[in-house]
């Protein structure tokens, strides 16, 4: 049973051009959503998250957004370079805060210069 | 200076033999975890640690014990390696109580169980 969900094994986006990575849950008790990036033989590395209260949170270049109502989420990059090319996770905290992260598959990120 | 080191990098062992994956962290944390990632990329956690007693257990073999000596350590035993163990194992930390849920990752140990 995946509560969180990245359909898309791999994009592929320009230098300079928006990259928009998404990712679906099922569990509505989810109340904390984070964005992790990852390169090869290295461990992930934290992004950016977002509280379930909120429905955007911008840092730099790297903006989330929160549709609770569609329980998805989109992690948007602006403008995309080639060192964003990596895999990125998604991952979703249960409410309390027990420290359990649930992570999607990852979306592989290439960015072509 | 690492934050969370693992050790070793690489492990490649036979079906039937114990090995022990270390893990470190220099941040102060209280909470410490391990990670499996499988073949499909998967990353599943399978304990967690917060100052020495252990939090969460998930379904995970016996024949996996986490140990944590003090609170900047958590080791990884597993005895009897299966095929099916072959896995990246992640060990991560992170502090209860801040406001970004953020835990921070070591580099990971590939397992080869051959």
């Amino acid at each position: 049973d995946q509560q969180v969900k990245q359909n898309s094994p791999s994009l592929s986006v320009q230098e300079g051009r928006i990259s928009i990575l998404n990712c679906d849950y099922t569990n509505s008790m989810f109340d904390y959503f984070l964005w992790y990036k990852k390169y090869p033989a290295e461990g992930p590395t934290f992004l950016i998250s977002i509280s379930s209260i909120k429905d955007k949170n911008e840092d730099g270049r790297f903006t989330v957004f929160l549709n609770k109502s569609a329980k998805h989420l989109s992690l948007h990059i602006v403008p995309s370079q080639p060192g964003d090319s990596a895999v990125y996770f998604c991952a979703a905290s249960l409410t309390g805060n027990t420290g359990k992260l649930i992570f999607g598959q990852g979306t592989t990120l290439q960015v072509k210069p | 200076d690492t934050a969370v080191s693992q050790t070793p990098k690489y492990l490649v062992t036979q079906m039937g033999n114990d090995k022990s994956i270390k893990c470190e962290q220099n941040l102060g944390h209280d909470t410490m975890y391990w990670y499996k990632q499988d073949s499909k990329k998967f990353l599943k956690i399978m304990f967690s640690y917060n100052n020495k007693e252990l939090i969460i257990n998930e379904t995970v073999p016996n024949r996996f014990s986490p140990k944590s000596p003090d609170k900047a350590h958590l080791n990884l035993h597993i005895n009897s390696l299966e095929l099916g163990d072959s896995a990246v194992y992640f060990c991560a930390s992170s502090q209860p109580g801040t406001s970004s849920y953020e835990q921070y990752f070591g580099p990971g140990t590939r397992l080869t169980v051959t």
